[in-house]
């Protein structure tokens, strides 16, 4: 069965200290990849996605991920993170006309 | 405005009222899609709209759901009976569809948090 796991319900970072968010999935083929922002009382916005191509992917707000096959994973990674960075992050996955699955997302607290 | 409005942003009900939310997609986007958050949960897909197409309604937990779009803009979730278990943010999302269905960004309103009590 398709899935996607983010492992972390909760990661703690320190201001200015590197970060990187985990996301496994099942899939059969190469699927689309997605990482979301869910900011305190704001609608999910996307960061980035990763379809064909290059498999290190740019996004905004100094993010960035990689796609590697052989681990079935997406992980979401930022060199130095900011207090406005406290948010909901969620991953999703999907592949041709089939819905979106997403993941439980992983809640990231920045420490002063 | 320039993004997905929905309303109401809270709404607190009893158990086995009706409940309709509301969702204004961003003008001219042809797809539009409505989810479940419940806590600690990851977005659960309820219903998807695009253009004239039949709705892809396979996401609607129970025959109390329904959804509808009118003139192809402004879509109604309808929860029939409220049980508590519908508590949830209720999320709308709109995109132009370009290519498949998941490959568009998909942009969403804040969400409705709904109570049953």
């Amino acid at each position: 069965a398709q899935s996607v796991t983010q492992p972390d319900i909760h990661i703690t970072v320190s201001e200015g200290a590197s970060l990187e968010l985990r996301c496994n999935y099942s899939y059969g083929a190469t699927p689309y990849l997605f990482w979301y922002v869910q900011s305190p009382g704001q609608g999910l916005q996307l960061l980035l996605k990763y379809f064909s191509g290059d498999t290190l992917v740019q996004g905004i707000k100094g993010f960035e991920a990689e796609f590697k096959r052989s681990q079935s994973s997406f992980n979401l990674r930022k060199p130095s993170v900011h207090w406005s960075d406290a948010a909901e992050y969620f991953c999703a996955v999907g592949a041709g006309e089939q819905e979106l699955n997403w993941g439980a997302g992983t809640k990231l607290i920045i420490k002063p | 405005g320039a993004g997905v409005s929905q309303s109401p942003s809270n709404k607190v009900t009893e158990k086995g009222k009706d409940v309709e939310l509301r969702c204004d997609p961003i003008s001219g986007h042809t797809a539009l899609y409505w989810y479940r958050q419940s806590l600690g949960q990851g977005l659960e897909f309820l219903i998807y709209f695009q253009g004239n197409s039949a709705p892809d309604k396979s996401g609607l937990p129970s025959d109390r759901f329904s959804a509808e779009r009118t003139g192809g803009s402004v879509s109604t979730l309808t929860i029939q009976r409220t049980q508590q278990e519908d508590s949830a943010v209720y999320l709308c999302a709109s995109s132009i569809l370009a290519g498949a269905r998941v490959t568009g960004e998909l942009f969403f309103g804040e969400g409705s948090r709904l109570t049953v009590l």
